[in-house]
């Protein structure tokens, strides 16, 4: 993989359920995995900075885990709300190398 | 107030103009980033700065250049606008020792006709 990839483009799920999704990135090299949270109208806000193989992060009902030596992250949300609809958007330290964001949105 | 503010917000200009876009920052950060924003591709990285003395090119840096006027400012310029630089642009900032976390101002919404 040469670039930052994220999967799925978009995704609509129903408040309450779970969700997830990937970000898969060039494995060698690495230094550190970055995942923001981009609300419509409003700026990229950091949620995790990952640095370690095995790392996992939590922030509320959010949490993510990294794999360096496969080259992908996951991201995590228990129980979405209609407040975490956003797009979420990974990036590599090395180059600041965005990936194009998954789109997520939580119907009431 | 914010800490990494830009201006104009919007601005809707002619092919061939010259166009710049100011990003100031009160967080005290050595690092400074523009970055454009189209529909789809995420976000690209344009010039980055870590520190006054330091340029680099990004992957999109053709048509544009910048300023590192000081640790807080950092300038973009399209010198002559065409319209596929008609985008969302972003500026950013981060400090040396936090693994390159970025901080972003509120964007400039660029239209070229």
């Amino acid at each position: 993989i040469l670039n930052v990839e994220q999967s799925p483009q978009s995704l609509h799920v129903q408040e309450g359920d779970s969700t997830n999704f990937t970000c898969s990135f060039p494995s060698s090299n690495f230094y550190a995995l970055h995942w923001y949270r981009w609300e419509t109208a409003k700026s990229p806000e950091a949620l995790f900075v990952m640095t370690l193989n095995g790392d996992e992060k939590k922030k509320g009902r959010i949490s993510a885990t990294l794999n360096t030596k496969e080259g992908y992250s996951y991201l995590y949300i228990k129980g979405s709300q209609p407040e975490d609809s956003a797009t979420y958007l990974c990036a590599m330290y090395n180059d600041m190398r965005f990936g194009a964001g998954t789109r997520l949105t939580v119907k009431p | 107030d914010a800490d990494v503010t830009q201006t104009p917000r919007n601005r809707i200009t002619k092919t061939g103009k010259r166009i710049m876009l100011e990003c100031s920052q009160t967080k005290g950060h050595d690092r400074m980033y523009w970055y454009r924003q189209d529909p789809g591709l995420g976000l690209q990285l344009i010039y980055y700065s870590f520190d006054v003395k330091d340029i680099n090119k990004g992957e999109i840096s053709d048509g544009y250049s910048v300023s590192r006027q000081a640790q807080a400012k950092f300038s973009l310029s399209l010198e002559s606008a065409i319209p596929n630089q008609t985008a969302l642009y972003f500026c950013a900032t981060s400090d040396h020792d936090t693994n390159n976390e970025q901080f972003f101002g509120p964007g400039t919404r660029l239209t070229v006709l």
